[in-house]
C-alpha cells in the first residue's frame, strides 16, 4: 500500500497568513493526488485535483502544486472559514490512500 | 445540483449485519463510479470500496475484505453497502463518494454521511 504522510499534523495561523501543507508519497503517483477540506461533523469537500487543479467553486487562494512523491497545498490570506482540517488523498493504485490529515487552528 | 444522501446507518451488535444506502440525484449515476469511504470518530478517513459503473470492477480495503460487500442499483440511483460480521473497529462515519475519471480520479462530491456503531 502507499503511504502518505503529511506534514504539519497541526498548525496554528492567523487571519490574513500564507500557510503551506506538505504531503509525501511513499512512491511515485504522477499527479493522482486529491486535497480535501473537512470542517467537524461535516462531510469533506474536495478542493484540489490531479496535484494542481482547482475544483470548481473553490476560492482562488488555495492551490496545490507537486508531482512523483512530493505535494503541497497552499492556503493564501487565510480566511475564518479556512480553519478546518486537510487531507491529501492518492489515487495511484488500490488500495487509495490518505495523508493522515492536518488541523490548521487559528491562533 | 448534486446530491448524496446515505442511509442506514445505526447500533449493531459485534458479528451482527446492516446494509447502508446512498441515495444520489442531481446528475446521471449510470455515469460515474461510486466509493465508500469511512472516518471513526475523531479519526482520519479511510477508504473501503469502489464500485465501476457496471458493476464488473470492484475493489475493496483488506479491512473489510470478505465481509462488505458494494453494490449499485443504476435504474434506482442507488450505491449500497452491505455489511456483515461487524466489529467494534467498524464503528465509523460512512460516506459515499462519487468518483470522477481521469480528474486525478478525484472524489469530487460525498454524502453528509451515515454513522455505524458496533457495540454489545
Amino acid at each position: 500500500d502507499i503511504q502518505m504522510t503529511q506534514s504539519p499534523s497541526s498548525l496554528s495561523a492567523s487571519v490574513g497568513d500564507t500557510i503551506t501543507i506538505t504531503c509525501r508519497a511513499s512512491q511515485n503517483i504522477i499527479r493522482y493526488l486529491n486535497w480535501y477540506e473537512q470542517k467537524p461533523g461535516k462531510a469533506p469537500k474536495l478542493l484540489i485535483f490531479a496535484a494542481s487543479s482547482l475544483q470548481s467553486g473553490v476560492p482562488s487562494r488555495f492551490s496545490g502544486s507537486g508531482s512523483g512523491t512530493e505535494f503541497t497545498l497552499t492556503i493564501r490570506s487565510l480566511q475564518p472559514e479556512d480553519f478546518a482540517t486537510y487531507y491529501c488523498h492518492q489515487t495511484y493504485s488500490i488500495p487509495s490512500t490518505f495523508g493522515q490529515g492536518t488541523k490548521l487552528e487559528i491562533k | 445540483e448534486v446530491q448524496l444522501v446515505e442511509s442506514g446507518g445505526g447500533l449493531v451488535q459485534p458479528g451482527g449485519s446492516l446494509r447502508l444506502s446512498c441515495t444520489a440525484s442531481g446528475f446521471f449515476f449510470s455515469d460515474y463510479e461510486m466509493n465508500w469511504v469511512r472516518q471513526a470518530p475523531g479519526k482520519g478517513l479511510e477508504w473501503i470500496s469502489y464500485i465501476n459503473i457496471i458493476s464488473d470492477t470492484i475493489f475493496y480495503a483488506d479491512s473489510v475484505k470478505g465481509r462488505f460487500t458494494i453494490s449499485r442499483d443504476n435504474a434506482g440511483n442507488s450505491l449500497y453497502l452491505q455489511m456483515n460480521s461487524v466489529k467494534a473497529e467498524d464503528t465509523a462515519t460512512y460516506y459515499c463518494a462519487r468518483g470522477r475519471v481521469g480528474d486525478g480520479d478525484c472524489a469530487d462530491h460525498w454524502g453528509q454521511g451515515t454513522l455505524v456503531t458496533v457495540s454489545p
